[in-house]
């Protein structure tokens, strides 16, 4: 029973140009989080979607960043444009789906690192 | 003000010791409150979830909260070498976003 998979774990791009990281749910699982950790600042939530529909986007920065969960394939992460202040591990989470009291129980991926040079 | 505060660290123990990790938060909304761990170059995994105030035990693991003093616990017993990580507190308030303090990094030495 594979976990949450986020590829690629290590992504160096260089000022200007676009990151897009993946990321592919637990089985049965259709809630996917998007975290960003840098070491001085922890894990900082910013961006819940189901499939189809973007929940919450509260943490995302309101320019260059998008997230996307089509009814296909992976959670995509993009960032256009970055710049150095960029360079963080970005974790993806899922939980299940359905019914139920929501109990905070996320699971998450390995994390992709993005390195802006 | 943060909404959730979490000493940082690094808290450095001998194995076999008793570590006491804190958190305290602002938001009184919060009602659903868990510790994760993280090792090194991984994801977070969940350790303990609580639901409003009380105590929870599970193994050598203790999670108290205290929502009248907005402070949260985990108290881990006869602590081992493996249980080096960094410990993070985390707090939802029902919805589907969760809040995290920063992390506390522990190393137990052997």
């Amino acid at each position: 029973n594979a976990g949450v998979m986020q590829n690629p774990r290590h992504l160096v791009r260089r000022r200007g140009q676009e990151a897009r990281l993946r990321c592919s749910p637990m089985k049965g699982h259709s809630h996917v989080y998007w975290y960003r950790q840098l070491p001085e600042e922890g894990l900082k939530f910013m961006v819940y979607l189901q499939k189809e529909n973007i929940i919450d986007e509260s943490g995302m920065p309101k320019e260059r960043f998008s997230a996307e969960f089509p009814k296909e394939g992976p959670s995509i992460l993009r960032i256009q444009q970055v710049v150095r202040g960029d360079s963080a591990a970005y974790f993806c989470a899922s939980s299940p789906s359905g019914t139920g009291k929501f109990t905070g129980e996320l699971f998450f991926g390995e994390g992709s690192r993005l390195t802006v040079l | 003000q943060k909404e959730v505060e979490q000493d940082p660290g690094p808290l450095s123990v001998p194995e076999g010791a008793i570590v006491s990790l804190n958190c305290t938060y602002s938001n009184s909304a919060f009602q659903y409150f868990m510790w994760y761990r993280q090792y090194s170059r991984k994801g977070p995994e969940l350790l303990m979830y609580t639901y409003s105030s009380g105590n929870k035990e599970d193994g050598r693991f203790t999670a108290q909260v205290d929502k009248s003093s907005k402070y949260i616990s985990l108290f881990i017993r006869d602590s081992q070498p493996s249980d080096s990580a960094t410990y993070l507190c985390a707090m939802s308030r029902g919805y589907q976003k969760v809040t995290f303090g920063i992390g506390t990094k522990l190393q137990v030495i052997p």
